[in-house]
């Protein structure tokens, strides 16, 4: 089975403090990326990266950027977090089509104080 | 408008009624997702489909590539199918995917 593994469950972080969430794949997929799912605006897609060292900005970025250094890791780094970033955050790997389909972390629910 | 528009955002059904939630979305695609997510729980992929229908126990999936619409259907419901769920459909580019705003789906017995 492909595992796609997000480090933390749940995390408590200060306002203003630097936050990391890592996520890590067995399957060698170009594909990573970072979605944010919140009530009422259903999943919304942060960073994503189709290879070592190459990101591109999804339709929300402000306040976040990503690391891609090794294939198996992308990271999502809050610079100064925020309350407004409180959120579930999930990584995911995948093609997106019929035949390479798509599979979600477990999540990371982050509360920001 | 969004692009994937699901219907109804909430359903509520007794055990074994036939359920089904529509999915519409005006972008073109290589696939189209449904998506399924407990309460608490990660998101797992039922279908991914891109023509015709794909059947996996009591989960139907439809797609109508011409009307951009797909169904999921569940028959014989039971509490254990309360979740939400999302449909989504992919572009071809770098495998992004547009999420609809899911469907809340409770099943009493």
């Amino acid at each position: 089975d492909v595992k796609v593994t997000q480090s933390s469950r749940y995390l408590v972080k200060r306002t203003g403090e630097k936050v990391f969430l890592e996520c890590v794949q067995d399957m060698d997929h170009e594909n990573m990326f970072w979605y944010r799912q919140d009530p009422g605006l259903g999943l919304r897609l942060i960073y994503f990266s189709y290879d070592v060292k190459m990101k591109e900005k999804g339709d929300i970025p402000e306040g976040y950027s990503v690391s891609r250094e090794k294939k198996e890791r992308f990271s999502l780094i809050l610079e100064s977090a925020s309350t407004n970033q409180t959120s579930m955050y999930l990584c995911a790997i995948g093609a997106g089509t019929e035949f390479y389909g798509y599979t979600f972390g477990s999540g990371t629910r982050l509360t920001v104080v | 408008k969004n692009e994937v528009e699901q219907s109804p955002q909430n359903l509520t059904a007794q055990e074994g009624e036939f359920i089904t939630i529509n999915c519409s979305y005006s972008v073109g695609i290589s696939a189209l997702h449904w998506l399924q997510q407990h309460p608490g729980g990660g998101i797992v992929s039922l279908f991914m489909l891109s023509s015709g229908k794909k059947k996996h126990g009591r989960l139907i999936a439809t797609i109508n590539i011409q009307e951009k619409h797909s169904s999921l259907h569940i028959t014989a419901s039971h509490p254990r199918d309360s979740a939400v769920y999302i449909c989504a459909v992919g572009g071809t580019s770098y495998g992004k995917l547009t999420f609809g705003q899911g469907t809340i789906l409770t099943v009493h017995p």
